[in-house]
C-alpha cells in the first residue's frame, strides 16, 4: 500500500504538456516536498528532481517540479515518445521515519 | 562516476536464506545513506530500509522490520540485504539506491531479481 497518492494512468498527445500529481499529507509532502523518479520497462528507477524542484545534470528542462500544500506536481511539456514511463514520488514522512512512495503514474504519449 | 552495482539474479526454494550485495563506487560510500527497494512484478516501488556505513545506523520501513536484515561492509563498500527464510511471497526485483543530500534515490543499482519457487 503506497504511502503518497498518485493516479494509476495519464495519456497524452504527442508534444503536448502532461501534468502528474502526488498526493500525501503534513508528514510527508506538505512539510518535506516530493522527489519524483522515472523508470521505463525493465530498468531501474532514474532520478528526475529533488523535492528542492532540482534536476540533475542531464535531465530535460522539459521537466519541472513544484508543490502546493499537500500536493505534489510534475509538470512535462512538449512530450516526447520516450517520456512514456511509470513515474513515482518520493517523500520522507517524519511520522514514520520512513520513505514513502506514491504507487506510480503510467504516462502514455499518443 | 558514482556507481552502484548489485549481484546476480537469484532462484531459491522455500525457507532458504540469501544475501544480496550492493557495490558503491566513485564517492564517498561511508558518509552516504545506502539502501533498498522492493518492486514485485508489475507493481510499484516499495522502501525497506536504509544504512549509514559509516556507523551502520540503520532504519527499516515498519513493512519490513523483522523481516529482512541490512548490513554493510564499509572496508568493501558494499551494501547487502539478507533473508533467513525466504518466502514465495518475496519474488521481486530488488534494488539499491544512494541517498543524496535531499532525497532517496539519487543513484540506483541494476536491480536483483530473487525468484522463490518450490
Amino acid at each position: 500500500q503506497a504511502g503518497l497518492t498518485q493516479p494509476p494512468s495519464v495519456s497524452k498527445g504527442l508534444r503536448q504538456t502532461a501534468t502528474l500529481t502526488c498526493t500525501g499529507n503534513s508528514n510527508n509532502v506538505g512539510s518535506q516536498g516530493a522527489a519524483w523518479l522515472q523508470q521505463h520497462q525493465g530498468h531501474p528507477p532514474k532520478f528526475l528532481s529533488s523535492r528542492n524542484n532540482n534536476r540533475p545534470s542531464g535531465i530535460s528542462e522539459r521537466f519541472s517540479a513544484s508543490r502546493s500544500g499537500n500536493t505534489a506536481s510534475l509538470t512535462i511539456t512538449g512530450l516526447q515518445p520516450e517520456d512514456e514511463a511509470d513515474y513515482y514520488c518520493s517523500a520522507w514522512d517524519s511520522s514514520l521515519s520512513a520513505w514513502v512512495f506514491g504507487g506510480g503514474t503510467k504516462l502514455t504519449v499518443l | 562516476e558514482v556507481q552502484l552495482v548489485q549481484s546476480g539474479a537469484e532462484v531459491k526454494k522455500p525457507g532458504e536464506s540469501l544475501k544480496i550485495s550492493c557495490k558503491g563506487s566513485g564517492y564517498s560510500f561511508t558518509t552516504y545513506w545506502i539502501g533498498w527497494v522492493r518492486q514485485m512484478p508489475g507493481e510499484g516501488l516499495e522502501w525497506m530500509g536504509i544504512i549509514y556505513p559509516g556507523d551502520s545506523d540503520t532504519k527499516y520501513s515498519p513493512s519490513f522490520q523483522g523481516q529482512v536484515t541490512i548490513s554493510a561492509d564499509k572496508s568493501i563498500s558494499t551494501a547487502y540485504l539478507q533473508w533467513s527464510s525466504l518466502k514465495a511471497s518475496d519474488t521481486a526485483m530488488y534494488y539499491c539506491a544512494r541517498q543524496g543530500p535531499d532525497d532517496y534515490g539519487d543513484y540506483w543499482g541494476q536491480g536483483t531479481l530473487v525468484t522463490v519457487s518450490s
